[in-house]
Parts: structure tokens; C-alpha cells; sequence
């Protein structure tokens, strides 16, 4: 089955600079890697996804990577803002319609 | 577009207790995800339902844990009894299903839409 490492567990930058999440996850055949945002308290919601016949995707200020060869795809945030603070959640799927998660990270943006 | 809805929010009980958590997903969506979260953890996969169908419920424990999904539509998951362990929050998910263009087309996922929870304490 799917295994999905998340680093870093916690994340601290200033109002304005970048943040980068890494993921890494170890079935080939994975083809769709999403990120949730999950607000304290709050339901986790999708912020970007990507397939696997793209290498990155953009959207805003979020951007996600993905290397298959390495079996790795990272969240990039920029120009980061007090509202981006909150646990973010990686995944990739493993079997039909079943996603792994990963540990999540937490991101705090200090203004 | 009303989300995926969860009752009760809340849950408060004691140890070897029953409890029961009520799923209401977003209307069409024919596949219907319940996942625990524990403190400081991603989302766990307990069962999927495709339709009435439990397609997927290879992590839920069975000697405690039930579900049910009826009509194909609003879901319960039921936990008898229940444990201190199981503390944590029951979040009830669904999505549309993308069926694959043709044998050897990969199946496409779509996204999933969480529900608020259930945040369960058990005494």
C-alpha cells in the first residue's frame, strides 16, 4: 500500500516570505497528489491538486511540484499571509478512490 | 450548494458506551468516505461506500465499529462500545466518481469533500 511522509510538522515564517511543505510517497502507479488546508476546527478543504501527467500546477500564491521519478511533490505558498495559517495535509492514493494522508504541517505566519 | 453535513458536532461520553454519528453528504455525490482524524494526525480511512455498497472497509474495527448507508444517501457510523482509544474526530467525506474512459485508462480521482466532524471524547 501507499506510504505518505509529510515534513516539516511545523512551519513558522514571516508575513510576505515563501513556505515550501514536502511530501514523498512510494506507489509508482500514484497518478493525483491533492493538499488540504484544515483550519483549526474546521472541516479539511482542497486547496490544489495535481495529476501525474503534469510537473506543477499554479494557482495565486500556491503552486504544487510534483517528481515522479523521485516520488516527491511539494507545496509552495508565497507572499504568505496571517490567513494562511492552519495544518496542511498531503495525500496520494493507494486502491481505488482511497487516499493516504500525510502527518500534516503546521503553518504559522507571524505578521 | 449546501456542504457535507455531520451531527452531532460534539460528543461526550463514557467508556463502554455506544455512539452514533450521522452523515449527510452532498446531494449526488455517490461515494461516501467516514475517516477518523486523531489529535496531531492526518485523516484514516475507516470505510467507503460506493452508492449503499461498502466497497472499502478494510481498516474499520469491526468487533466494535458498524456503518451503515441505506438508501445510498445519508450514512451512520456506530461505535458499541466504545473505548478511550476511539477518541478523536469522525469526519464523513463524499465525492462524484470518475469511471475510467476505458480498460486501460486510470481511474481519475476526484475531489473529496470533508464535513465538519464529529469530535468524540470518550470518558
Amino acid at each position: 500500500g501507499e506510504n505518505v511522509e509529510q515534513h516539516p510538522s511545523t512551519l513558522s515564517v514571516q508575513e510576505g516570505d515563501s513556505a515550501v511543505i514536502k511530501c514523498t510517497y512510494s506507489d509508482s502507479a500514484s497518478n493525483y497528489f491533492p493538499w488540504y488546508k484544515q483550519e483549526l476546527g474546521k472541516r479539511p478543504q482542497l486547496i490544489i491538486d495535481i495529476r501525474s501527467n503534469v510537473g506543477e500546477k499554479k494557482d495565486q500564491r500556491i503552486a504544487v511540484t510534483l517528481n515522479k521519478t523521485a516520488k516527491h511533490f511539494s507545496l509552495h505558498i508565497t507572499e504568505t499571509q496571517p490567513e494562511d495559517s492552519a495544518v496542511y495535509f498531503c495525500a496520494a492514493p493507494t486502491g481505488f478512490q482511497k487516499l493516504v494522508f500525510g502527518t500534516g504541517t503546521r503553518l504559522l505566519v507571524s505578521p | 450548494e449546501a456542504g457535507v453535513v455531520q451531527s452531532p458536532r460534539y460528543k461526550i461520553i463514557e467508556k463502554k458506551q455506544p455512539v452514533a454519528f450521522w452523515c449527510n453528504p452532498i446531494s449526488g455525490h455517490n461515494t461516501l468516505y467516514w475517516y477518523r482524524q486523531n489529535l496531531g494526525q492526518g485523516p484514516e480511512l475507516l470505510i467507503r461506500y460506493e452508492n449503499e455498497e461498502a466497497v472499502d472497509d478494510s481498516q474499520l474495527p469491526k468487533d466494535r465499529f458498524s456503518a451503515e448507508r441505506l438508501k445510498g444517501v445519508d450514512s451512520t457510523l456506530k461505535i458499541q462500545p466504545a473505548e478511550l482509544g476511539d477518541s478523536a474526530v469522525y469526519l464523513c467525506a463524499s465525492s462524484t466518481r470518475h469511471l475510467p474512459a476505458g480498460p486501460e485508462s486510470p481511474e481519475l480521482y476526484n475531489e473529496q469533500f470533508f464535513g465538519p466532524g464529529t469530535r468524540l471524547t470518550v470518558l
